[in-house]
């Protein structure tokens, strides 16, 4: 049981360049979240999924897209990568049954941008 | 928006002591409440959650309190061991608006 997979694991850009994150789930989950992890400040929300087909901006969504590719994958776009976006990425995915469910994480991407 | 303030951001104990950390968060809607572990090189781990409708729930060593009231909760975690040594975060959730407090290093030293 893999839960949530994530690809790569590490990554290295150059400034301008461009990039897509892979995630894909396969607990059967409606909802999928992208996340950044930067030293001190916790996991912030980058854009979420609640549904296939849709897709909404979360607290920190600016130089990111996200496609929803189908139930199962979900993933997240760089088209120039800064070097403001080194950072660990994490996807994440949660069951239904309302909002009193945990958040499933993926194990990260870890990104630098030079 | 929710804002989520975790303290201490590090914490070291001696083996077989408790550690608490405690959050505080700011949207009186926040109805569930989880605590994650991250160790080193890996995503999070959910330890322990509470729902706004309870007031205390253990698991084993660990426990988590919630004062909606003061709208703070608290991770409790007795007789430490070697291997609880981690990241913890607790968050604040609200439909699809989960927020993280900062993190607090734990370390147990032998």
């Amino acid at each position: 049981n893999a839960g949530v997979t994530q690809t790569p694991k590490f990554q290295v850009l150059k400034t301008g360049q461009s990039m897509t994150l892979q995630c894909a789930q396969d607990m059967n989950h409606n909802s999928m979240y992208w996340y950044r992890q930067d030293p001190g400040m916790g996991l912030r929300l980058i854009y979420y999924s609640a549904s296939e087909g849709t897709t909404d901006k979360g607290e920190v969504p600016n130089g990111y897209n996200v496609s929803r590719l189908n139930k199962r994958e979900f993933s997240l776009r760089l088209e120039s990568a800064a070097p403001s976006q080194t950072s660990v990425y994490f996807c994440a995915s949660k069951g239904t049954g309302g909002n009193n469910q945990p958040q499933h994480f993926g194990d990260g991407t870890r990104l630098s941008i030079l | 928006g929710e804002n989520v303030e975790q303290h201490p951001s590090t914490l070291s104990v001696q083996e077989g002591d408790s550690a608490v950390i405690k959050c505080t968060y700011s949207d009186s809607a926040s109805n569930y409440f989880p605590w994650y572990k991250q160790e080193l090189g890996k995503g999070p781990q959910l330890i322990i959650d509470i729902r706004s409708n309870v007031g205390e729930k253990k698991d084993q060593r660990i426990a988590v309190t919630l004062n909606k009231t003061a709208k703070h909760f608290s991770l409790h975690i007795t007789e430490t061991q070697p291997e609880d040594s981690a990241v913890y975060f607790c968050a604040a959730s609200e439909v699809n608006d989960m927020r993280f407090g900062a993190g607090t290093r734990l370390t147990v030293k032998p």
